[in-house]
């Protein structure tokens, strides 16, 4: 079965340093990924994606997210955090069921706190 | 400006009541889905209408209830036989049911049975 993994559950960083998000998946084909971003007591917006092509892909807010089939990995990374940034983030792979239905499954998320 | 508006943000219930939490997308979107979130346990699908008058059970469907008799609305009934019905609801919509259509959520409701 589809899954995606998210290793760590709480990871804080200080403001201006850089990131990394951990994600891996299992899927057996080649599979759409996804970065979502989740401020307290909001819906979830999306950060970017990637379906084919280059496997390294630009998002909205300065977010980065770089495919590596051979690790079947997909981590997030900004270069320099800001406060703005602290938020719960979700990685997600879409998978296709045998009804045809096409869905998302979710990773259980990172919660990002950033320190002055 | 287009969007998912879920209503109300906040709502409580005495155990054994139904309860209806409205969704309605102005996105024009086909497909919708209802996702419920638990701390530490990311998301999980409750239901998916992937056109008018159709919709299929997700992962979590036992205690819950749907209906799509407009494209522009997915609201979700949780029953009384949800055994744990205190969560964080969320609303998504996407173009069509592909799984390379990206979500857009709404900002969720938080039910608590007490």
């Amino acid at each position: 079965a589809q899954s995606v993994t998210q290793p760590d559950i709480h990871i804080t960083v200080s403001e201006g340093a850089s990131l990394e998000l951990r994600c891996n998946y299992s899927y057996g084909a080649t599979p759409y990924l996804f970065w979502y971003v989740q401020s307290p007591g909001q819906g979830l917006q999306l950060l970017l994606k990637y379906f084919s092509g280059d496997t390294l892909v630009q998002g909205i807010k300065g977010f980065e997210a770089e495919f590596k089939r051979s690790q079947s990995s997909f981590n997030l990374r900004k270069p320099s955090v800001h406060w703005s940034d602290a938020a719960e983030y979700f990685c997600a792979v879409g998978a296709k069921e045998n009804t045809g239905f096409q869905k998302l499954v979710f990773g259980t998320g990172t919660r990002l706190l950033v320190s002055p | 400006d287009g969007g998912i508006t879920q209503s109300p943000k906040y709502l409580f219930r005495k155990e054994g009541q139904n309860v209806t939490l409205s969704c309605e997308q102005n996105l024009n979107h086909d497909a919708m889905y209802w996702y419920r979130q638990d701390p530490g346990q990311g998301l999980r699908l409750i239901y998916y209408s992937q056109i008018v008058n159709d919709f299929q059970k997700g992962d979590i469907a036992e205690g819950y209830s749907v209906s799509r008799e407009k494209k522009e609305s997915f609201p979700l009934t949780v029953t009384s036989a949800q055994k744990n019905p205190t969560a964080f609801y969320l609303c998504a919509s996407s173009l069509n049911r592909d799984s390379n259509s990206p979500l857009h959520f709404g900002n969720g409701t938080r039910l608590t049975v007490t």
